[in-house]
């Protein structure tokens, strides 16, 4: 059975960094796109960051360039957000999404259940 | 950069009854387009992929329609649990973009 499962959230003041990470099981993650997607309480979906299976190729919402890098451990089954220069638009649910293709081209067919960020001085 | 819009944004059907909810794209995604299902305090699942696709495991009751900039996600016979929120999500273009949404309420 395909499993994401999140960490690594938490409260952060504005300005510092944080990273979060999502482990994989039940499928072979070396062989899939994997993305990152938020929502803010009681909002809709924005999409954050995407990276290929070998993690050569890395697509960024704009909302996020610059700031954030996404990353993969393909041999710890694992993959990455490295936020920095955190601000208070940022507070907001991180899910995890195994896209269905290996170019991250697809859908996202497997969702974690999302760690909870909070940026608050 | 593609922006999803969802019409409408709450839609009130009874149970056993049909609902139909649309997604409009601002430029072509061909059959690029997925729709989710999010019950509250969980994630999104998927439910349709390729426009009209039904994902492994989900009802026969959920279907989608449509290409290009307009599609539809019909579901007939409304149960209990289909009262939430649904997303649809373009996968032709990068930056990927989610619609705000449809809320799905009890009339």
């Amino acid at each position: 059975q395909e499993q994401l499962v999140e960490s690594g959230g938490g409260v952060v003041q504005p300005g510092r960094s944080l990273r979060l990470s999502c482990a994989a099981s039940g499928f072979a993650f070396s062989a899939y796109g994997m993305h990152w997607v938020r929502q803010a309480p009681g909002k809709g979906l924005e999409w954050v960051a995407a990276i290929s299976n070998d993690g050569n190729n890395k697509y960024y919402a704009d909302s996020v360039k610059g700031r954030f890098t996404i990353s993969r451990d393909n041999s710890k089954n694992t993959l990455y957000l490295q936020m920095n220069s955190l601000r208070a638009e940022d507070t907001t649910v991180y899910y995890c999404a195994k896209d269905c293709y290996y170019d991250s081209s697809g859908y996202f067919d497997c969702w974690g259940q999302g760690t909870l960020v909070t940026v608050s001085s | 950069e593609i922006v999803m819009t969802q019409s409408p944004a709450t839609l009130s059907v009874s149970p056993g009854e049909r609902a139909t909810l649309s997604c409009r794209a601002s430029q072509s995604v061909s059959s690029k387009l997925a729709w989710y299902q999010q019950k509250p305090g969980q994630a999104p699942r998927l439910l349709i992929y390729g426009a009209s696709t039904r994902a492994t495991g989900i009802p026969a009751r959920f279907s989608g329609s449509g290409s290009g900039t307009e599609f539809t996600l019909t579901i007939s016979s409304l149960q209990s649990e289909d009262f939430v929120v649904y997303y649809c999500q373009q996968y032709s273009n990068w930056p990927r973009a989610f619609g705000q949404g449809t809320k799905l309420e009890i009339k």
